[in-house]
């Protein structure tokens, strides 16, 4: 069965530090992986990454994929306040239907 | 201004009855897809369609029904079968022509509460 695991589940941190969240794959024919931030209501997107070890920056995030061992990670540094949400990983899959396979998301919350 | 809406945001029902939600985009997109996200759980996906009157189930189809007769609409009816409708519900499109991109883009979600 294709699955998308996110770890951890929730984090708090201070403003200031810097977090990994992590996303591994079992996903056949796999495609591209995504990244989306999460506040409240609609997903924003933030990253698709489809070949390994090509680092995807945009300010303070920065995103890398791993085919070979079937994994992403999504690096935030000097956190902020406004960093506080619902980060969703998926997985586009083979075919034309460009469906998303997504993980159960992870929660950061950034104290002041 | 190109993008989803979904209305309503909010939107309460008693047991028993059926509701539909509304989806609407503007971006030309051919795909569009209903997803039901529910606490500590990641988005599900509920039902997709690729093109107008074709729509296929997604992974949690049972109890809901959908319809694709204008591009820019795919509205999801929540049934009296559906056991656990109270979720909050996030609508999505994309353009599968778009060479390989799977960037799928979301409407702010319509929060269901069934009583």
């Amino acid at each position: 069965e294709d699955k998308v695991v996110q770890s951890p589940l929730s984090l708090v941190v201070h403003e200031g530090d810097t977090v990994t969240l992590n996303c591994s794959y079992e996903v056949t024919n796999f495609r591209s992986l995504l990244w989306y931030k999460q506040e409240k209501k609609a997903p924003t997107f933030l990253f698709m990454l489809t070949s390994s070890g090509i680092e995807k920056k945009s300010g303070r995030l920065s995103s890398i994929l791993d085919k070979k061992e079937l994994f992403s990670i999504l690096n935030i540094t000097a956190t902020q306040t406004g960093d506080s949400a619902i980060y969703l990983c998926a997985v586009g899959w083979g075919g034309a239907t460009n469906k998303l396979i997504f993980g159960t998301g992870t929660l950061l919350a950034v104290q002041p | 201004d190109g993008g989803i809406t979904q209305s309503p945001k909010y939107l309460f029902r008693k047991e028993g009855q059926n509701v539909t939600l509304s989806c609407e985009q503007n971006l030309n997109h051919d795909a569009m897809y209903w997803y039901r996200q529910d606490p500590g759980q990641g988005l599900r996906l509920i039902y997709y369609s690729q093109i107008v009157n074709d729509f296929q189930k997604g992974d949690i189809a049972e109890g809901y029904s959908v319809s694709r007769e204008k591009k820019e609409s795919f509205p999801l009816t929540v049934t009296s079968a559906q056991k656990n409708p109270t979720a909050f519900y996030l609508c999505a499109s994309s353009d599968p022509r778009t060479g390989g991109s799977y960037e799928q883009y979301f409407g702010p979600g319509t929060r269901l509460t069934v009583t």
